[in-house]
């Protein structure tokens, strides 16, 4: 069936540096690709997002490239700050799953800390 | 425009009670779902509909009630509370794309004692 896999944390990481969080699925037929934070005490937000084969989704300094190849949507960002931490979520959507109107499919999370 | 709205943020409730998560969204969205989270398993979907009048179950739909009455609101209920049923549950609601941005409210804390 189809899942997400990421990388589990936490991730702590000092000011300024290079983010990477992997991120791999199995699905069948083809997926859109997300990522969601998740800030403390809050919600999910869309972060990012992907719908078709090298695709690359970007926004606020974090970029994700949709890799079919490797079933891969790895969460990148050069220069990490300290309202960067957060709960990180890849997800999945495929038509295929329970054939309704796509129901995301979550990994586990990622806990990113930013320190000063 | 509010968004995804639900009620209560916090609840505290005894095994065998039974109660009601309100979830409405302002987006005029087909689609609404309810998700649960717990620690180190992600979201996992509970219950999902389509649109008024239609709902199914998703991953973990035991224990769980829900119907579509309008496009609006799209209540979770629990029908005899257990302490497995302990998390922090989501709604959510989009458009009919499964590529579309999923909106999510800010959750409720639910804790059965």
């Amino acid at each position: 069936g189809n899942s997400v896999t990421q990388m589990e944390g936490p991730v702590t990481l000092s000011e300024e540096a290079f983010l990477t969080i992997n991120c791999t699925y199995t699905a069948t037929g083809y997926p859109s690709l997300f990522w969601y934070v998740q800030y403390p005490g809050e919600g999910l937000q869309l972060l990012l997002k992907a719908t078709k084969a090298d695709d690359k989704g970007s926004n606020k300094g974090f970029e994700a490239t949709y890799r079919k190849e490797t079933t891969s949507f790895h969460l990148e960002k050069g220069s990490v700050q300290v309202s960067d931490s957060a709960v990180y979520f890849c997800a999945l959507t495929s038509m295929n799953y329970g054939g309704s109107q796509g129901n995301l499919i979550f990994g586990k999370g990622t806990k990113l800390s930013v320190k000063p | 425009n509010a968004g995804v709205t639900q009620t209560p943020k916090f609840q505290v409730l005894k095994t065998g009670q039974s109660m009601t998560l309100q979830c409405a969204q302002d987006m005029n969205h087909e689609y609404m779902s309810w998700y649960r989270q717990d620690p180190g398993m992600g979201l996992r979907l509970i219950h999902y509909s389509v649109g008024a009048g239609i709902t199914d179950q998703g991953e973990v739909p035991n224990g769980y009630n829900v119907s579509r009455s309008t496009t609006e609101d799209f209540p979770l209920r629990l029908l005899s509370a257990a302490p497995s049923q302990t998390s922090v549950y989501f709604c959510a609601s989009k458009a009919g794309d499964p590529a579309d941005t999923q909106y999510f409210g800010p959750g409720t804390r639910l804790t059965v004692l």
